[in-house]
C-alpha cells in the first residue's frame, strides 16, 4: 500500500522557519519526482514546489522562491520542505505529492499556521 | 504562468444526474498534459483524470475526461453520493504547475 506521511506542522511567529518531512513507503520513491501542494483554510489547491526524481533539478511557486527549499533523501525515502521568513499568509496544510506528470500518491497533510 | 479557469464555480445536482465540469487554460496545453483531482471534505485530493482523458486506477468508469487545447471538460455520467466534492484541474505542461480554482459540486 502506498503512503506519504507528512509531518513537522506546527504554530509559528511570523519571520519563522520550519522543516516539514514527508516520509514515503509502498513505491519505489527514487522512481519519482516530488511535489509539495499547499490550501489555506476554506480555499483552493496551490502549487508550491517540486524536485526531480534524482534531487538535481527544484522548481518553486514564485510566492516561496528564495524562502522554501525542496530537498529529498533517497536512501530514506523522504522529502523535505525548510520554509524561512514565514508569513501569515504562508497559513496552509501542505500536502506532499509524488508523480512524474500528474500527482498519482498524496499524503494527508500537515498544518502549518504563522501567526503571532 | 499558465492560468487555469474553472466553471462553474459550485453545480448543485441531484444523485443519478450528470455533472459537466470545465477547465480553460490561458494558453494551449501541448500534449494534453491535464489533470483532474476530486477532494471530498477533510481529506486530501485523490487523481481523477490524467493527460485529459485517461481514468486513475480505481477510478469508476462514470468519469470521463476530453478536451484539448485550451478547453478541458470532466463529465460525471451519474453522481453517486460519494461524487459530491470538489474538482481541480491542473497543468503540467510547465515545470511551475499550476491548479484551477475548483468546482464544488454539491447536493441540489
Amino acid at each position: 500500500e502506498v503512503q506519504l506521511v507528512e509531518s513537522g506542522g506546527a504554530l509559528v511567529l511570523p519571520g519563522g522557519s520550519l522543516r516539514l518531512s514527508c516520509s514515503a513507503s509502498g513505491f519505489t520513491f527514487s522512481s519519482y519526482a516530488m511535489h509539495w501542494v499547499r490550501q489555506a483554510p476554506g480555499k483552493g489547491l496551490q502549487y508550491v514546489s517540486t524536485i526531480t526524481s534524482n534531487g538535481g533539478i527544484t522548481y518553486y511557486a514564485d510566492s516561496v522562491k528564495g524562502r522554501f527549499t525542496v530537498s529529498r533523501d533517497n536512501s530514506m525515502d523522504t522529502l523535505y520542505l525548510h520554509m524561512s521568513s514565514l508569513r501569515p499568509n504562508d497559513t496552509a496544510v501542505y500536502f506532499c505529492a509524488g508523480g512524474s506528470g500528474s500527482y498519482v500518491y498524496w499524503g494527508q497533510g500537515t498544518l502549518v499556521t504563522v501567526s503571532s | 504562468e499558465i492560468v487555469l479557469t474553472q466553471s462553474p464555480g459550485t453545480l448543485s445536482l441531484s444523485p443519478g444526474e450528470g455533472a459537466t465540469l470545465s477547465c480553460r487554460a490561458s494558453q494551449s496545453l501541448s500534449s494534453r498534459y491535464l489533470a483532474w483531482y476530486q477532494q471530498r471534505p477533510g481529506q486530501a485530493p485523490r487523481l481523477v483524470i490524467f493527460g485529459a482523458s485517461n481514468r486513475a486506477p480505481g477510478i469508476p468508469d462514470r468519469f470521463s475526461g476530453s478536451g484539448s487545447g485550451t478547453d478541458y471538460t470532466l463529465t460525471i455520467s451519474r453522481l453517486e453520493p460519494e461524487d459530491f466534492a470538489v474538482y481541480y484541474c491542473q497543468q503540467y505542461v510547465t515545470s511551475v504547475r499550476t491548479f484551477g480554482p475548483g468546482t464544488k459540486v454539491d447536493v441540489k
